[in-house]
C-alpha cells in the first residue's frame, strides 16, 4: 500500500521567513495530494491541494509543488505569521483508492 | 461551503457504555465518509470507510463489532463504540468527501474526544 513520509517533524521559523515541509510517497499511481493544517484540539483544515496533472499551485502565501518523477511534494509558506503555528499534515491518495494516506505531521512554530 | 458537523464534541462515560458519534455533511451530499482515530501528537489513523447504503470497509486491525458504522443517508454517518473501555479513549474524527472520485477533497468534522473511566 501507499506510504507517505514527511519531514521535518518539527520546524521553527522566524516570523516573516519562509517555511518548507517535504513529503515523499511510494505509489506512482497516486494522483491527489492535499495538505492539512491542524491547530491544537481542532479539526484538520484543508489549506491547499494538488492533482497529479499539475506541477505547482499557489494560493496567496501558500504554495505546493509536485515532482512526480521523484515522487515528492512540498508545502511552501512565505512571509510566515504567528497564526501559521500549527501541525501540518501531507497526504496522498492512489487513483481508484478511496482513502487518504497521511504523513506523520510537522509541528511548525513561528517565532515572533 | 463543505461544512462537516460532528457531535458530540466531548464524551466522558463509564467503562462498558456504548457511545454513538454522528457525522453530518451540512451543505453537500457525501457518498463517502471516513472515520479516523488520532492519538496525542500523532497522525490520523484511518479506521474505516463508510459508503452510503452499503457496509463500511474497515482497516486491518480495526474490530468491526467494536466500532459499528452506519451510513444511512447521503448526509449522515454514525460511529458507535460498543462496550467502551479505557483503551478506547481517543480523539475520533470523521471526514466527508466532496463529490465522487479519489481525487476529491475531504473535509473534517471538529472531532469527538472520548474519555472512558
Amino acid at each position: 500500500g501507499e506510504n507517505v513520509e514527511q519531514h521535518p517533524s518539527t520546524l521553527s521559523v522566524q516570523e516573516g521567513d519562509s517555511a518548507v515541509i517535504k513529503c515523499t510517497y511510494s505509489d506512482s499511481a497516486s494522483n491527489y495530494f492535499p495538505w492539512y493544517k491542524q491547530e491544537l484540539g481542532k479539526r484538520p483544515q484543508l489549506i491547499i491541494d494538488i492533482r497529479s496533472n499539475v506541477g505547482e499551485k499557489k494560493d496567496q502565501r501558500i504554495a505546493v509543488t509536485l515532482n512526480k518523477t521523484a515522487k515528492h511534494f512540498s508545502l511552501h509558506i512565505t512571509e510566515t505569521q504567528p497564526e501559521d503555528s500549527a501541525v501540518y499534515f501531507c497526504a496522498a491518495t492512489v487513483f481508484g483508492n478511496e482513502k487518504l494516506t497521511f504523513g506523520t505531521g510537522t509541528r511548525l512554530t513561528i517565532i515572533p | 461551503g463543505a461544512v462537516v458537523s460532528q457531535h458530540p464534541s466531548w464524551v466522558i462515560c463509564k467503562s462498558g457504555t456504548s457511545v454513538k458519534i454522528e457525522c453530518r455533511s451540512l451543505d453537500f451530499q457525501a457518498t463517502t465518509m471516513f472515520w479516523y482515530r488520532q492519538f496525542p501528537k500523532q497522525s490520523l489513523m484511518l479506521m474505516a470507510t463508510s459508503n452510503e447504503g452499503s457496509k463500511a470497509t474497515y482497516e486491518q486491525g480495526v474490530e468491526k463489532d467494536k466500532f459499528l458504522i452506519n451510513h444511512a443517508s447521503l448526509t449522515l454517518s454514525t460511529l458507535t463504540v460498543t462496550s467502551a473501555h479505557p483503551e478506547d479513549s481517543s480523539f475520533y474524527i470523521c471526514s466527508a468527501r466532496v463529490g465522487l472520485g479519489s481525487n476529491q477533497p475531504q473535509h473534517f468534522g471538529d472531532g469527538t474526544r472520548l474519555s472512558i473511566l
